[in-house]
């Protein structure tokens, strides 16, 4: 069945550490996306990537960084992890243009 | 810029009454974008509920339907009679962009706590 999985589900990282969280997806999407989700705020785009090798900066995207090696697989990389990181970090996946995300099921992130 | 605004929550309301979730977009990027709403429950990701692609139509799932209303910016959502299984944060979505740019703005979600 396709979809979209994350790893970790759950981090506790310490300040100044570096943390990944990674997402794979089997929709076969040329795009991807990580959003990170805070209250009241909804989802915000961090990064996102029209295909293996490319990564475009989205609304939010200071702090982190984003790497897609292959069609399935993109990244998001926290260099040095700061408290106000502390987030629910969503990845999603789509076909190209303006249509649904079909997204994983979140990774929890706190920054100690 | 491209945004959308929806209640604000949370929203409690009685099983077996009606819902109305209220959402408006701003769209300056595209003159037709696509009107989405999605929902989170607890623990889970987001999950597409309905989308509508085209202006003036409707879209409906699990008993929500939604109308998109050019004229009026709007794509509310609504539900004849809830059940407490449809306890969770909605979201309605603007997608916009050409035919590989494609992304979606969120609105800020409304949490919907139904009592039994």
């Amino acid at each position: 069945e396709a979809a979209v999985t994350q790893s970790p589900r759950n981090k506790v990282a310490v300040t100044g550490g570096k943390v990944t969280l990674s997402c794979n997806q089997t929709n076969n999407h040329n795009n991807m996306y990580w959003y990170r989700q805070d209250t009241g705020h909804g989802l915000r785009l961090i990064h996102y990537s029209y295909g293996a090798g490319s990564t475009e900066k989205g609304d939010i995207p200071d702090g982190y960084k984003a790497s897609r090696p292959s069609q399935e697989n993109f990244s998001l990389i926290l260099e040095l992890a700061t408290p106000s990181q502390t987030s629910v970090y969503f990845c999603a996946s789509g076909a190209r243009g303006p249509y649904e995300q079909y997204f994983g099921p979140g990774t929890r992130l706190t920054v100690l | 810029g491209d945004s959308v605004t929806q209640t604000e929550g949370p929203v409690t309301v009685s099983e077996s009454e009606s819902l109305i979730i209220n959402c408006t977009y701003s769209a300056t990027s595209i003159a037709y974008p696509n009107l989405f709403w999605y929902v989170r429950y607890p623990g889970e990701g987001l999950q597409l509920l309905l989308k509508v692609i085209t202006a003036g139509q409707k879209g409906s799932s699990r008993g929500f339907e939604a109308t998109y209303n050019k004229e009026t910016t709007s794509f509310h959502l609504q539900k004849a009679s809830v059940q407490e299984s449809d306890s969770a944060v909605y979201y309605c979505a603007l997608g916009v962009g050409g035919s590989a740019l494609g992304r979606l703005h969120f609105g800020a979600g409304t949490q919907l706590i139904v009592i039994p």
